[in-house]
């Protein structure tokens, strides 16, 4: 068993869509938690970071981590066809940065 | 203020050659992570410098060794390539905890 899954999709939604991208985990010592984006060929972006358990806005973006149930989830609102990517998600136990990743969720936006 | 910058973009080894992929993080982070990304999956934790030293490693072989210098950027060696090696390598550096900011990624293909 992985230490992170992601489901890889691909998911398809219509622009304007409320998006849902989800990651389970299986190790509670896990205590933050990331979103990156990867477009096609480059690094990944970070898009948002939570400490524990909790819900953190950043502008379109939501990101919610329930640890006693091992879930993370991102939402994008009033998903952009430029929102098109892979959609990463991360944990690390400590301060230290060893992330443990998910294999990426890919996300198309039609317009 | 540039980000992490990554060189080589691309390069293509035969089997059994050594390889250096280097990195330079962004102005004021001190620790560097190096990830290998296999296509279609998340990247994998290979090690992390900090002041110069080798703090964490993942699940990689001898093989695979790196250094930090004293201005913070960062080396990446592969001997003995195997055809697996093929991937793409990502730095990753870090102000603290919880955050890391990656490069474009050098894409290394073994024949």
């Amino acid at each position: 068993q992985k230490e992170v899954e992601q489901d890889p999709g691909p998911l398809s939604v219509p622009e304007g869509a409320i998006v849902s991208l989800n990651c389970t985990y299986s190790n509670s010592a896990f205590q933050y938690f990331m979103w990156y984006r990867q477009y096609s060929r480059k690094g990944p972006e970070l898009l948002m970071y939570t400490y524990s358990s909790g819900n953190k806005e950043d502008g379109r973006f939501t990101a919610q981590v329930d640890k006693s149930s091992k879930y993370i989830s991102l939402f994008i609102r009033d998903s952009q066809p430029s929102d098109s990517a892979t959609y990463l998600c991360a944990m690390s136990e400590d301060n230290f940065n060893k992330f443990y990743f998910g294999s990426g969720t890919k996300l198309n936006v039609k317009p | 203020d540039a980000g992490v910058t990554q060189s080589p973009t691309h390069l293509i080894k035969t089997r059994g050659q050594q390889v250096t992929l280097r990195c330079s993080p962004k102005s004021g982070h001190d620790t560097v992570s190096w990830y290998q990304q296999a296509l279609g999956q998340g990247p994998q934790f290979i090690f992390q410098y900090y002041e110069e030293e080798e703090r964490q490693r993942g699940n990689f072989p001898d093989r695979f060794s790196g250094h930090q210098f004293p201005n913070y950027s960062s080396e990446l060696n592969v001997n003995a390539l195997l055809l697996g090696d093929s991937a793409l390598y990502l730095c990753a550096s870090s102000p603290g905890p919880g955050e890391a900011f990656f490069g474009q990624g050098t894409r290394l293909t073994v024949v």
